[in-house]
């Protein structure tokens, strides 16, 4: 079936570091969501990207959609203890009815 | 404005039991979805209603499992004879209409089944 893969499934930084997760589609999207979910809290939507090989920022997240527009990433640079959280990518696939599709998640910690 | 509101926000029972499960979407919102998430997993997609169409069911995990959305508002997700794998955190989620929309979640509903 189809699915949207993400990688690494968890990750521990120190305070400062850099961080990316890597988020892959079986078939190509159509666009790319980014959510954030904190601890005991429900995803957040951070962005959307649509354009083959887009680039966006948000302070210090950078957000990338492959030229194929099968793969994104998120990359954290400096990570802040308020970083924490599981980052989810969620795609809508070309064919079919439901909107999104999830990717299994990376959960983030961060060590001050 | 007022988000997705879900109703009970814990809800414990007895294995066997029926449960129902209430989300309240943002008004105007046409498209509302159900999730599940277990303890420190990714989501599980559910159900998906959009509009006045016949709602994608292909997430329910058994017939146990059926949704409802009265006046393309109110949705209620009923679970019945639940068993201790139904524990786990039930999101709804709305968007103004389907595809390449945000979505926005509602705090969810945590299930325990005992």
């Amino acid at each position: 079936g189809q699915q949207v893969m993400q990688i690494p499934q968890y990750q521990h930084v120190q305070e400062g570091e850099d961080f990316t997760t890597y988020c892959n589609s079986s078939t190509t999207l159509s666009n790319i969501q980014w959510y954030k979910q904190r601890p005991g809290g429900h995803p957040v939507f951070l962005i959307q990207l649509v354009k083959s090989g887009e680039v966006k920022k948000q302070k210090r997240l950078t957000f990338q959609f492959g030229e194929a527009k099968k793969n994104s990433s998120l990359h954290i640079t400096a990570t802040q203890t308020t970083d924490v959280g599981t980052y989810f990518c969620a795609g809508t696939m070309d064919t079919g009815r439901r909107a999104l599709t999830f990717g299994s998640g990376t959960r983030l910690q961060v060590q001050p | 404005g007022a988000g997705v509101s879900q109703s009970p926000s814990n809800k414990v029972t007895e294995k066997g039991k029926d449960v129902e499960l209430r989300c309240d979407p943002i008004s105007g919102h046409t498209a509302l979805y159900w999730y599940r998430q277990s303890l420190g997993q990714g989501l599980e997609f559910l159900i998906y209603f959009q509009g006045n169409s016949a709602p994608d069911k292909s997430g329910l995990p058994s017939d146990r499992f059926s949704a409802e959305r009265t006046g393309g508002s109110v949705s209620t997700l009923t679970i019945q004879r639940t068993q201790q794998e139904d524990s786990a955190v039930y999101l709804c989620a709305s968007s103004p209409q389907s595809k390449g929309i945000e979505q926005y979640f509602g705090p969810g509903t945590r299930l325990t089944v005992t």
